[in-house]
C-alpha cells in the first residue's frame, strides 16, 4: 500500500459554497478509495476509483482519479450542513490524514 | 444482515494491563482489518487478516497482536497498555483482502488508558 497525503487539513465554507479536497501520492496508486466520517461516527465508504482519469459522480459529489494515478480529488457542489464531517482518501490499507469540512448554515 | 459489530463499545484500563477487543464481520466477509484512530487523525492501520492468515501489518509494536477465527471473527490484543494507546479502535470487514468493494467499518471500541 502507498502512503497518501491530503490537503487541506480543514475547510470552513458557507452553505451553498463548493468544497474540494485533494489526495496525493509520490508513487502510482493501484486504486483510491474515499470515505466520510461524521463527527462521533466511523468512516463510511463512498467510492473506489481504479482507472486513470476516471471520474465518478454521486449526486453533488464528484470524484476524480488523475491521469498518472498519483492524485485524486473529491469535489462537493453547493455544500449542505449534512456534508459536515471528515473526508478521507485511502489506498489499500492506508488512509490519508483527512480533510475536516465545516459548513456554516 | 447485521453490520460489523465490535465489543465492547467503551473500555477503561490501567497502564500495564492487557486488553482484548472483538470484532464480528459482515456475514460473508472473509477479511478483517484493525485500525487505531486518535482524535483528529486518520485511521492508522494495525493488521489485516484474510482467511485466518495475516495479510498485512502496520507500524505498531509487538504489544499489539491479533487473530482471526474460523468463523472470520477477530480479536485484537494489546499488552502492557500505555497512556498513548488511548484511542478509538476500529474494525473493518471486506469481502476479500484487497477491498475492491471498500471496507465496512464497525462503530469502534473507545479505549481509555489511565
Amino acid at each position: 500500500g502507498q502512503q497518501v497525503m491530503q490537503i487541506p487539513q480543514y475547510q470552513h465554507v458557507q452553505e451553498g459554497e463548493d468544497f474540494t479536497t485533494y489526495c496525493n501520492s509520490s508513487t502510482t496508486l493501484s486504486n483510491i478509495q474515499w470515505y466520510k466520517q461524521r463527527p462521533g461516527g466511523h468512516p463510511v465508504f463512498l467510492i473506489q476509483l481504479v482507472k486513470s482519469g476516471e471520474v465518478k459522480k454521486q449526486k453533488r459529489l464528484t470524484f476524480q482519479f488523475g491521469e498518472a494515478k498519483k492524485n485524486s480529488s473529491l469535489h462537493i457542489t453547493a455544500t449542505q450542513t449534512t456534508d459536515v464531517g471528515t473526508y478521507f482518501c485511502a489506498n489499500k490499507f492506508y488512509f490519508g490524514s483527512g480533510t475536516k469540512l465545516n459548513v456554516k448554515p | 444482515d447485521a453490520g460489523v459489530t465490535q465489543s465492547p463499545t467503551h473500555l477503561i484500563k490501567t497502564r500495564g494491563q492487557q486488553v482484548t477487543l472483538r470484532c464480528s464481520p459482515i456475514s460473508g466477509h472473509k477479511s478483517v482489518s484493525w485500525y487505531q484512530q486518535v482524535l483528529g487523525q486518520g485511521p492508522q492501520f494495525i493488521f489485516q487478516y484474510y482467511e485466518k492468515e495475516e495479510r498485512g501489518r502496520g507500524n505498531f509494536p509487538d504489544r499489539f497482536s491479533a487473530r482471526q477465527f474460523p468463523n472470520y471473527s477477530s480479536e485484537l490484543n494489546v499488552n502492557a497498555l500505555l497512556l498513548g494507546d488511548s484511542a478509538l479502535y476500529l474494525c473493518a470487514s471486506s469481502l476479500e483482502g484487497d477491498s475492491g468493494y471498500g471496507y465496512t467499518f464497525g462503530s469502534g471500541t473507545r479505549l481509555t488508558v489511565v
